[in-house]
């Protein structure tokens, strides 16, 4: 089965300018997940949809995080205006059902780098 | 508030050693507990998922414990071999939420010296 998918693998901007993030789950996989991994520690939480609805959004820094999951596939995370802070790898996951019953799945991230 | 650990943060061994990971938590009321590994640059990758009810699991040369009273998780590596060299990350669910807010540790950085 194909994995999770996302684009680009690297980007580098200026604080203040805006970016945006890709990801396509694996087929079938009702849930996705945006974690933000900044170096040396391990992935937190930014947003997990169930289908096409966010389920929990409490650590997204709404004033400068947004994403959407359009159709309940693919979702975009956008970061505008974007600080030095929000230097790290973005993952996407997806999984089956619920985290207390199916595993998550990773894509390859994205690494943001923020001057 | 669930706080999930890992000692050591980083650990050098030489090929065929078998060696132990280790992961606590403080809130032992958990769903299930998961083992990654990470590679430079990559994402993460699935090992192991201990569901609650269960003791172990085991996979080829990994075998993952858990022990819910004492708060604690190992990952027991067999065979060692430089191609396990990774970082290892456990993560859980925080406390009964079924929400995918995983709560992981920092990791532990392995490195296996042929």
């Amino acid at each position: 089965e194909a994995g999770v998918a996302q684009s680009p693998r690297y980007k580098i901007i200026e604080k203040r300018q805006s970016v945006a993030f890709w990801c396509n789950p694996i087929s079938g996989h009702a849930t996705l997940y945006w974690y933000q991994q900044i170096l040396g520690q391990g992935p937190k939480l930014l947003i997990q949809f169930q289908n096409n609805g966010v389920v929990d959004d409490s650590q997204l820094p709404k004033d400068r995080f947004s994403a959407e999951r359009l159709k309940g596939v693919d979702s975009t995370l956008k970061i505008q205006p974007a600080k030095l802070e929000d230097s790290a790898v973005y993952l996407c996951a997806s999984s089956l059902g619920q985290p207390y019953n199916s595993p998550l799945h990773f894509g390859n991230g994205t690494r943001l780098t923020v001057t | 508030k669930q706080e999930v650990t890992q000692i050591p943060a980083a650990l050098s061994v030489p090929e065929g050693e078998n060696l132990v990971l280790n992961c606590s938590f403080t809130d032992s009321a958990i769903y299930n507990l998961q083992w990654f590994r990470q590679d430079p640059g990559k994402g993460l990758t699935s090992l192991l998922l201990i569901q609650s009810s269960q003791r172990e699991q085991t996979s080829g040369r990994l075998n993952a414990s858990l022990d819910k009273s004492s708060g604690r998780s190992t990952l027991y590596i067999a065979a060692s071999q430089p191609g396990d060299s990774a970082t290892y990350l456990c993560a859980l669910p925080e406390g009964s939420s079924n929400t995918g807010k995983l709560i992981f540790g920092q990791g532990t950085t392995l490195q296996v010296k042929p």
